[in-house]
């Protein structure tokens, strides 16, 4: 069965640095999605995505944050400057046909030290 | 402003107990898709279910049922002869520009 796939599981940097998240959604899905969890927590609904630019995002979607597709598998997300508070688990959804059936990454767990 | 509320933070039963974890939803809008995710203890989001708005029959898989009630906004669910498997957070959301989580169940199922 198709899956999403996220890179890489486990991510460990310091406060200021850049970090960049992967994600490899289902391939024939057009619509892509970034949520986010912080331990314990509620998930979070960052942005969504489709034909290449961004369709929605939340208030936590500030300029630190942006998301791209280089190519015609990837989907990533970018944290200029990571904050102690961007610690949490980052997870990738994609939706075939914007029938609201998104399929979950495994999620990436960052932490900002 | 779209809104789901999971009023139980933990619940916690007996296996083979009948459970069911309460969903109440707020939208203005007059289209929209509700769900509900299982997060086990590894992590990862388990898509369970999704109803649209138009539909408010209930549901049954396997020992799953789900009962939406527009008139109450409620969108519950029930897990019949509950297993030890069962044990994870459980997340109620609602879709309609972006989804809507609420801030989950944690089920324990006991031995």
């Amino acid at each position: 069965e198709p899956e999403v796939t996220q890179t890489p599981s486990h991510q460990v940097t310091q406060m200021g640095q850049e970090v960049i998240l992967r994600c490899v959604p289902i391939s024939n899905h057009l619509y892509f999605y970034w949520y986010r969890q912080i331990l314990g927590q509620k998930v979070e609904f960052l942005v969504s995505f489709y034909n290449n630019e961004i369709s929605e995002k939340s208030e936590i979607f500030d300029d630190q944050f942006s998301v791209e597709r280089p190519d015609g598998s990837n989907f990533t997300l970018k944290i200029r400057s990571t904050k102690l508070e961007d610690s949490a688990m980052y997870f990738c959804a994609s939706d075939g046909d914007s029938s609201y059936e998104q399929y979950f990454g495994p999620g990436t767990r960052l932490t900002v030290t | 402003a779209q809104k789901v509320t999971q009023a139980q933070t933990e619940i916690s039963v007996v296996e083979k107990e009948d459970v069911t974890l309460d969903c109440v939803y707020e939208t203005r809008d007059t289209t929209y898709y509700l769900f509900w995710y299982k997060q086990p203890p590894s992590g990862e989001l388990v898509f369970l279910i999704r109803r649209n708005s138009f539909d408010e029959q209930n549901e049954i898989s396997g020992r799953y049922s789900w009962n939406f009630q527009k008139s109450t906004s409620s969108f519950n669910f029930t897990i019949t002869a509950s297993q030890v498997v069962d044990s994870a957070v459980y997340f109620c959301a609602l879709m309609s520009l972006k989804l809507t989580f609420g801030k989950g169940t944690l089920l324990t199922v006991n031995p």
